[in-house]
């Protein structure tokens, strides 16, 4: 069974750089099948697609964060990881991540997710 | 942006009876592949989202036959038979056709 768990600080200052890491079990994503996805949902609002990771290392991004986002993985971990530089109160949200299908970009398996507050 | 917007945003439903809900999207999600690229996911109540269906029209692995997804284009709709208590959270479509993917505001099922 394919498993994510977030980790990291709970609190970022304004300004400052938020970086999560998402730790995988049950599954190696150096296998380089499928695609890794970062997901945000600040409090009582939608969810946002932040970007994607292949293995390989290739990236793709959402426009509105693209200049400030940036994900990556460790294969010798098995975890990717998220900085997003220059946060705001705007940032605050639950972080989540998540693994693509083989052959399609649904997020068919998700971290618990991890509660990120910007505040001074 | 695809933009996709969901309808209704709140729907109290009562047990055993159907329920459904509609997703569009501004631009067609049907790709040349004869695929729809839209989701369906169930945020249940302090748990993370699961998918539920996934192209459209596909039940996810684990997902009880009560769902079901239709639609093609930009007019979708998820369909709940006979609804049961453990059904309620928040529903969301998404498409993935297009980066950036983007979600609809979410419907709020909850029980009468």
């Amino acid at each position: 069974q394919v498993q994510l768990q977030e980790s990291g600080p709970g609190l970022v200052k304004p300004s400052q750089t938020l970086s999560l890491t998402c730790t995988v079990s049950g599954d190696s994503i150096s296998r380089g099948t499928y695609y890794w996805s970062w997901i945000r949902q600040p409090a009582g609002k939608g969810l946002e697609w932040i970007g994607r990771i292949l293995a390989s290392g290739t990236t793709e991004y959402n426009p509105s964060l693209k200049s400030r986002v940036t994900i990556s993985v460790q294969t010798s971990r098995n975890q990717l990881s998220l900085t997003l530089n220059s946060v705001t109160a705007a940032d605050t949200a639950v972080y989540y991540c998540a693994r693509g299908g083989g052959g399609d970009a649904t997020l068919h398996y998700w971290g618990q997710g991890t509660l990120v507050t910007v505040s001074s | 942006d695809i933009v996709v917007t969901q309808s209704p945003l709140s729907l109290p439903v009562t047990p055993g009876e159907p329920a459904s809900i509609s997703c569009k999207s501004s631009q067609s999600l049907l790709y040349n592949n004869s695929y729809n690229y839209l989701d369906w996911y169930l945020q249940k109540p302090g748990q993370s989202p699961q998918v539920l269906i996934y192209l459209g029209s596909n039940r996810a692995s684990g997902v009880p036959d009560r769902f079901s997804g239709s639609g093609s284009g930009t007019d979708f709709t998820l369909k709940i038979s006979r609804v049961e208590a453990e059904d309620v959270g928040v529903y969301s479509c998404m498409q993935t056709l297009q980066i950036p993917f983007t979600f609809g505001p979410g419907t709020k099922v909850d029980i009468k």
